[in-house]
């Protein structure tokens, strides 16, 4: 089955810089990659989703890019702001299931 | 306002007994799936099903047993063959078969042992 391994595990920004959340997948058929953004005790939501035949996808602050090739995929925020602070799981989908990270804490600092 | 509702929020097991979670959809989406969140993991799939009528093992399905007798429907039993059930359940769907689209998230029941 697909493993998805996800680094690094908690991440402290400043106010401001960049925040960059890596994974890498395993099975090289996965060919969807979505990231959510979950805040404490609540549900996960999709904050931006790849597909395979595509290697960057932007949505304002927020990035991703995929390499097939290496089988990973990064999540980039520009100009962070404290309502940025949560946990980032990335997964990749494997035909009828998806497969997530174990998690990225961030904590943006004011 | 569409959506999933999970119910309880808060449940609590005694040794020996089972217990069922709900999830009802109003999505009108055709496949839903439950995944089990521990602390410092990702969520790991407990049961998925594509159809009403329909459900298959996930990753993690031993002490879990579920049913999909209505489309808008998919209740988790943890029985008592789960020893370390403690953890945050989360029910999701998607609009049709397969994993290659959005999942829409319910907002979780977390189930402790007495």
């Amino acid at each position: 089955g697909e493993n998805v391994e996800q680094h690094p595990s908690t991440l402290s920004v400043q106010e401001g810089d960049s925040a960059v959340i890596k994974c890498t997948y395993s099975d090289s058929a996965s060919n969807y990659f979505p990231w959510y953004k979950q805040e404490l005790g609540k549900r996960p939501q999709l904050i931006i989703d790849i597909r395979s035949n595509v290697g960057e996808k932007k949505d304002q602050r927020i990035a991703v890019t995929l390499n097939k090739t290496a089988k990973h995929f990064s999540l980039h925020i520009t100009e962070t702001q404290p309502e940025d602070s949560a946990v980032y799981f990335c997964a990749a989908s494997d035909d009828y299931k998806l497969s997530f990270g174990a998690g990225t804490t961030v904590t943006v600092r004011a | 306002d569409g959506g999933i509702t999970q119910s309880p929020k808060y449940l609590f097991r005694k040794e020996g007994q089972n217990v069922t979670l709900s999830c009802e959809q109003n999505l009108n989406h055709d496949a839903m799936y439950w995944y089990r969140q521990d602390p410092g993991q990702g969520l790991r799939l407990i049961y998925y099903s594509q159809i009403v009528n329909d459900f298959q093992k996930g990753d993690i399905a031993e002490g879990y047993s579920v049913s999909r007798e209505k489309k808008e429907s998919f209740p988790l039993t943890v029985t008592s063959a789960q020893k370390n059930p403690t953890a945050f359940y989360l029910c999701a769907s998607t609009r049709s078969p397969g994993a290659d689209q959005p999942q829409h998230f319910g907002d979780g029941t977390r189930l402790s042992i007495l």
